[in-house]
């Protein structure tokens, strides 16, 4: 099984602040490596697929890069609306797997 | 545009079996390629991948899991479920149905139906 290690655990910044976001893999995942936005009480909400491709419809403020076992999702000028969890998932191999998640809260 | 919806029981006993059922509108679940799974979410925590399938027959179970889930399709009511058997309180979780085309990641979610494992 895959695990992912997404750190930190929990980001303050405040709105106009650029947030980074990082996910590493126990094994290459190729880019085989989504991002997820989750606000309270709704289903999590794509946000990056294949690593560095947005999905439709979301913002270009928010950018994916990496390949292999390191990723990084950045968000480069926060609006109020961001401040949300915020997980990365590999869909590379069975299982599929998710990190535990980034906090990204209010400063 | 498709859309799911999860239901099912809210609340379970222990040991009992966990049902759920997701209904899809907008789109077919024979759609060939296309895979057809499950997401739970304990409460405050964090997403567990349980599994998905495909009209073809193809089917991936998360091992953990893997000895008491049970994931079918009904293709003459257009729905797909979820079966977990000798459930604990473990077991309460939000539990999304999604729709991925291999080799994307999971693109489509439901609204999540919350269960809850308790006597």
């Amino acid at each position: 099984e895959i695990v992912l290690t997404q750190s930190p655990g929990t980001l303050s910044l405040s709105p106009g602040e650029r947030a980074t976001l990082s996910c590493r893999a126990n094994q290459s995942v190729s880019s085989y490596l989504a991002w997820f936005q989750q606000k309270p009480g709704q289903a999590p909400r794509l946000l990056v697929h294949g690593a560095s491709s947005r999905a439709a419809g979301i913002p270009d403020r928010f950018s994916g890069s990496g390949s292999g076992t390191d990723f990084t999702l950045s968000i480069s000028r926060l609006e109020p609306e961001d401040f949300a969890v915020y997980y990365c998932q590999q869909y590379g191999s069975s299982p599929y797997t998710f990190g535990q998640g980034t906090k990204l809260e209010i400063k | 545009q498709l859309q799911l919806q999860e239901s099912g029981p809210g609340l379970v006993k222990p040991s009992e079996t966990l049902s759920l059922t997701c209904s899809v509108s907008g789109g077919s679940i024979s759609s060939t390629g296309y895979y057809w799974g499950w997401v739970r979410q304990p409460p405050g925590k964090g997403l567990e991948w349980m599994g998905s399938l495909s009209y073809s027959g193809s089917t991936y179970y998360n091992p953990p899991l893997k000895s008491r889930v049970t994931m079918s399709l009904d293709t003459s009511k257009n729905q797909f479920s979820l079966k977990l058997t000798s459930v604990t309180a473990a077991d309460t979780a939000v539990y999304y149905c999604t729709r991925h085309r291999p080799p994307a990641p999971l693109t489509v979610w439901g609204q999540g139906s919350l269960v809850t494992v308790s006597s």
